[in-house]
């Protein structure tokens, strides 16, 4: 079955920082999605790109959030000046089929500590 | 924003007992969805359904899209050890994003 990869599985970074997570998404998709986790709580939505421009984006997602398709295979988010409530699994996710109606296979997450 | 309500938050089963978890909304989905987490790692999924009314199995898994679009309820039979985890439900609108319940954690004692 096709996967989604992101790296680093584990980032620690300081107050302020910018980090970029990186993914690799199922090929020959059209929609990307980032989902975040804060420890012990629900998946909740970021952002979705569709046809290599933010189609919708949530209340979390923002200035300090961003998101670019770099080249054909990585999809990246971008965190500017991380707070300390920036901490979470970060997933990556690809539609199980390309009219995104029917889930996602998601990656395997990205932890991210900010201290 | 739409919000999923689902319950129980947690459970502690014996191996072999059936299990039975829902979810409802106060708004209309066109897919509802069950996921499983293991620690660590990114959900799963285990059923999609797509039309209201629809009941789909997968082995143990059995699913049902409520006839309102509201709801939507897991059941899972014969339970074993392996059936350990967090287990989400989450409703799509449209392409654009899926809402997730608050999840519920299953403990089954062997």
């Amino acid at each position: 079955e096709p996967e989604v990869t992101q790296t680093p599985s584990h980032q620690v970074t300081q107050m302020g920082q910018e980090v970029i997570l990186r993914c690799v998404p199922i090929s020959n998709h059209l929609y990307f999605y980032w989902y975040r986790q804060i420890l012990g709580q629900k998946v909740e939505f970021l952002v979705s790109f569709y046809n290599n421009e933010i189609s919708e984006k949530s209340e979390i997602f923002d200035d300090q959030f961003s998101v670019e398709r770099p080249d054909g295979s990585n999809f990246t988010l971008k965190i500017r000046s991380t707070k300390l409530e920036d901490s979470a699994m970060y997933f990556c996710a690809s539609p199980r089929q390309t009219d995104a109606l029917y889930g996602y296979t998601f990656g395997s997450g990205t932890r991210l500590t900010v201290v | 924003g739409q919000q999923l309500n689902q319950s129980p938050q947690s459970m502690f089963i014996q191996e072999g007992e059936d299990v039975s978890m829902n979810c409802t909304s106060s708004s209309i989905f066109n897919t509802w969805l069950w996921y499983k987490q293991d620690p660590g790692e990114g959900p799963v999924l285990l059923i999609a359904l797509y039309k209201a009314g629809e009941l789909t199995s997968n082995g143990r898994l059995t699913a049902q899209f409520g006839i309102t679009r509201k709801d939507s309820f897991l059941n899972i039979s014969a339970s074993i050890p392996s059936d350990v985890g967090i287990y989400f439900c989450a409703g799509q609108l449209h392409a654009g994003k899926s809402t997730f319940g608050d999840g519920t954690t299953l403990t089954v004692k062997p």
